[in-house]
């Protein structure tokens, strides 16, 4: 069974400061991999996948299959991205996903 | 267009009690998932629909729970008899992509109901 792992319940940092977010996974297979995001308030959604190899709002995450990690990173943070964050693997062959227990970002001034 | 809709946004109960959730999906989408998040807990899977059939049902956790997709539309879960245990935030979500979410599939989710029970 897929399994995600996010180690850190809690992450505060300064604004402007760096931010990392982990991650890790098992998987037989090729992985797929999602961040989601809830910001206060909103409905949690799709921050960026994998597969896109895309940036968004500054956040970019590097499958590392060595390690079999998914770190999410910014290299500088805003108040704005304080939120809860899950790491989101596919669930083997079944069309659903497994979410991470989530990391809580507190960006403050 | 409107976004995944899911009635009531709070519910109390009294254990021993019975209540049901309701998820109405984004029109045309297919795939119509139920997750559970208890408190300080990861967001559990607790089962998949593809239009109004039962894909996945492994995450429900006992026969209390049962949810039901009538004419592939709007979905509900129904707790009955609820325990103390059953307090959460039950989230819907619905997807279009049918091959499955590794190929670019993207959850759509509602605001989820908390359910206390007390």
């Amino acid at each position: 069974a897929q399994r995600v792992t996010q180690p850190e319940k809690l992450l505060s940092v300064f604004k402007g400061a760096p931010v990392e977010l982990k991650c890790n996974y098992s998987y037989s297979g090729s992985p797929e991999l999602f961040w989601y995001v809830q910001y206060s308030r909103q409905r949690l959604q799709l921050l960026l996948r994998h597969i896109s190899r895309e940036s968004i709002k500054g956040f970019t995450a590097d499958l590392n299959k060595g390690e079999t990690s998914f770190h999410l990173k910014k290299p500088f943070a805003q108040e704005e991205d304080s939120a809860m964050y899950y790491c989101a693997p596919p669930v083997a062959d079944d069309y659903k996903l497994s979410f991470g227990a989530g990391t809580t970002v507190t960006v403050r001034a | 267009e409107a976004g995944v809709t899911q009635f009531p946004s709070h519910s109390v109960i009294e254990k021993g009690q019975t209540v049901t959730l309701r998820c109405d999906p984004i029109s045309g989408h297919d795939n119509l998932y139920w997750y559970r998040r208890v408190m300080g807990k990861e967001i559990k899977f607790l089962l998949h629909f593809v239009k109004e059939s039962k894909q996945d049902e492994s995450g429900m956790p006992n026969n209390r729970f049962l949810a039901e997709r009538t004419g592939g539309t709007y979905s509900t879960l129904k707790v009955q008899p609820a325990e103390l245990e059953d307090s959460g935030v039950y989230f819907c979500a619905s997807s279009q992509d049918r091959d499955g979410v590794w190929v670019g599939g993207e959850l759509f989710f509602g605001e989820g109901s908390r359910l206390t029970v007390l």
